[in-house]
This record gives structure tokens, sequence and C-alpha cells, in this order.
């Protein structure tokens, strides 16, 4: 399979313990997108690397969060001490370059106890 | 107001039915996607465009820059069909894309 995979797909912990998720983009592709779902909501941008250079950030990426992409390819999203309202679907996608389309992965799914 | 905005919210259709979902945007953009989410999280591009029209399979998107509107058709509706259907836009000055809430459509046999 060459698309865009994430692992876990599911995740359950309890408040207050760090988590991490992994992004791997289609291979060619130099943008990894970080994007998070609440329920009944369209996803909400969080992060964007170009390559390994992190070149955006929103608002909603507290200092509990905190993303890498060190070799340009695969990409982890951590949360700290996580909260019960960081319960969500964590979404990545890759493009090849500014405007081409985004490919998206199957999304991690958090809940926060 | 959201910077992207769909109707409907919710969409209930018989199977053969032709089906229109409308997205607006307040924003420059540089290019609008549909996408179709089904239950589980999946997200599948169905189209990317930036003018005109195009077309796959049963599914027609359109888009008008000027009036900065877009609507996505599925023609003979099949059961199959049903998911959440969501617009998002690409900013003119940055490299995010902006969603809608989505429009839950359910097509009944």
């Amino acid at each position: 399979d060459t698309g865009v995979s994430q692992n876990p797909r599911h995740k359950i912990t309890k408040r207050g313990q760090n988590v991490t998720f992994r992004c791997d983009p289609i291979s060619e592709h130099n943008r990894l997108y970080w994007y998070r779902q609440t329920l009944g909501q369209g996803p909400e941008f969080l992060t964007y690397f170009q390559n390994e250079a992190q070149l955006e950030k929103s608002r909603l990426l507290s200092d509990r969060f905190s993303a890498e992409r060190p070799k340009g390819s695969f990409s982890t999203l951590e949360i700290q001490r996580t909260e019960q309202g960081d319960s969500a679907m964590y979404l990545c996608a890759s493009s090849f370059y500014r405007g081409n389309e985004q490919f998206f992965g199957p999304g991690t799914r958090l809940t926060v106890l | 107001k959201n910077e992207v905005e769909q109707s409907p919210q919710n969409l209930t259709a018989q199977e053969g039915e032709f089906i229109t979902i409308n997205c607006s945007y307040s924003v420059g953009i540089s290019a609008l996607h549909w996408l179709q989410q089904h239950p589980g999280g999946g997200i599948v591009s169905l189209f990317m465009l930036s003018s005109g029209k195009k077309k796959h399979g049963r599914l027609i998107a359109t888009i008008n820059i000027q009036e900065k509107h877009s609507s996505l058709h599925i023609t003979a509706s099949h059961p199959r069909d049903s998911a959440v259907y969501i617009c998002a836009v690409l900013g003119g000055a940055t490299n995010k894309l902006i969603f809608g809430t989505g429009t839950l459509l359910a097509v009944q046999p």
C-alpha cells in the first residue's frame, strides 16, 4: 500500500498521560500536514512541514503539543499531559508541493478518559 | 461566521435522486477540494478544482470563483454514496486547508 499511513488507528489513554502518533506520508511527497477533527465538525489545521522544516503552526497547537519530522519522511505528533478536550480524530495528509492535492491517512482516534 | 459554509448540513435522499451540495467561502483561494468521509474517519479526495467544472463517474463538481461558490452534484445516487461530504479551500496566502463542517448524506434504497 503506497498511501498515507497512520499509527495507531485508535488510542485510549488516561488524562495526564503522554501519547505519540506517527504518520508515514506518500514517499515522494515533501509536504506533510496534521489536522484535528472533533465529533460533528470539519477538520482543523494544526501544523505542516515542508521536508523536515515545520513552517506553520496553528494557535490550536498548545505547548503540550509537539510535532517533528526529523528526516523529512515520517512525522510524529506528541501530546503531553493529555486532557479530555484532546479527544479527537488526528488526521495526517501529504502532498507533493503547495497547491497540489492532499492525500489523507485513515486517522488516529484518541480517547482521553 | 465560518470562512467555509456548506449547505445543507444533513440530506436524506432516495436511491436514484440527483443530489446537490453547496459550498460558499469568504476568503481568497488557490484551489477548492471536495472530500468524502465514511464512518470510521478515512477521508478520500474526490476533486480539486480552481475553475470551471470536473466530472468523475456520477460525480460533478463546479466552481464559480467570482461568486466564491462551489457545488458537488451526484447523479443517480446510490446507498453506497452515503457519507459525509466536506468542502475545503486552500487559502491563497497559506498552505493549509480550511474545512467546512460537512454535509451528512444518507441515500435510502
